[in-house]
């Protein structure tokens, strides 16, 4: 079971670009890194998954190292409404359940 | 398409009472999850299932009964509620163990 460690909390100013780095030095080969946001009161929601290089959607890019080892999720623009927990999770794409391990997430505060 | 539902949304028991948090979901997932997040903390995994009929442990399941008899629900079951079963629980249902979809939790409190 690959565990993740990321930083506790960062602050963040509207408009800036926040980076927020995922360790995971025990990654499988046949793990994927994938990246969830929650807001208070709510269940967590998808962000952006993926194995190797970059992926970016509408919401974020996901930027994954060659050795695989880390990960860095990087949000554009950010606003107030970005305000949340960001959890970084390495797992199998399919087949089990019990290979999923949250952990307790990044808190990103944006100030106004 | 509603998703995954979850009822009550909130729910007190006394110590020893027994309740069933239900979940349903309506995407035809073969996946489903349930976890709890103590306040401040990650979500911990209680039991998941990978088909009607099919259930297991997670990292968490004393206390906590389930059973999948159809693919759309998964209901939790506290037999002898206890403080420490105080909590948000989240159900979640997905197509594989990296997407998953989650209910807007049930919160309860055990006194």
């Amino acid at each position: 079971l690959a565990k993740t460690t990321q930083p506790i909390s960062m602050d963040s100013y509207e408009g800036q670009e926040v980076n927020i780095t995922c360790s995971h030095n025990n990654i499988a080969t046949n793990d994927y890194i994938t990246w969830y946001q929650q807001f208070p009161s709510q269940g967590p929601r998808f962000i952006i998954q993926g194995y190797k290089t970059k992926v970016t959607n509408e919401v974020a890019s996901l930027f994954i190292p060659a050795d695989r080892k880390s990960s860095t999720l990087s949000l554009p623009r950010v606003s107030l409404s970005d305000t949340a927990v960001y959890y970084c999770l390495v797992g199998p794409a399919a087949n089990t359940g019990n290979q999923f391990y949250f952990g307790t997430g990044t808190s990103l505060t944006v100030i106004p | 398409n509603a998703g995954v539902t979850q009822t009550p949304k909130f729910r007190i028991l006394k110590i020893g009472q027994s309740m069933t948090l239900q979940c349903a979901q309506d995407m035809n997932h073969n996946y489903m999850y349930w976890y709890r997040q103590d306040p401040g903390m990650g979500l911990k995994l209680i039991y998941y299932s990978v088909g009607a009929g099919i259930t297991d442990k997670g990292e968490v399941p004393n206390g906590y009964n389930v059973s999948r008899s159809t693919t759309e629900d998964f209901p939790l079951r506290l037999e002898l509620a206890a403080p420490s079963q105080t909590s948000v629980y989240f159900c979640a249902s997905g197509t594989g163990v990296n997407e998953q979809f989650f209910g807007p939790g049930t919160r309860l409190t055990v006194l």
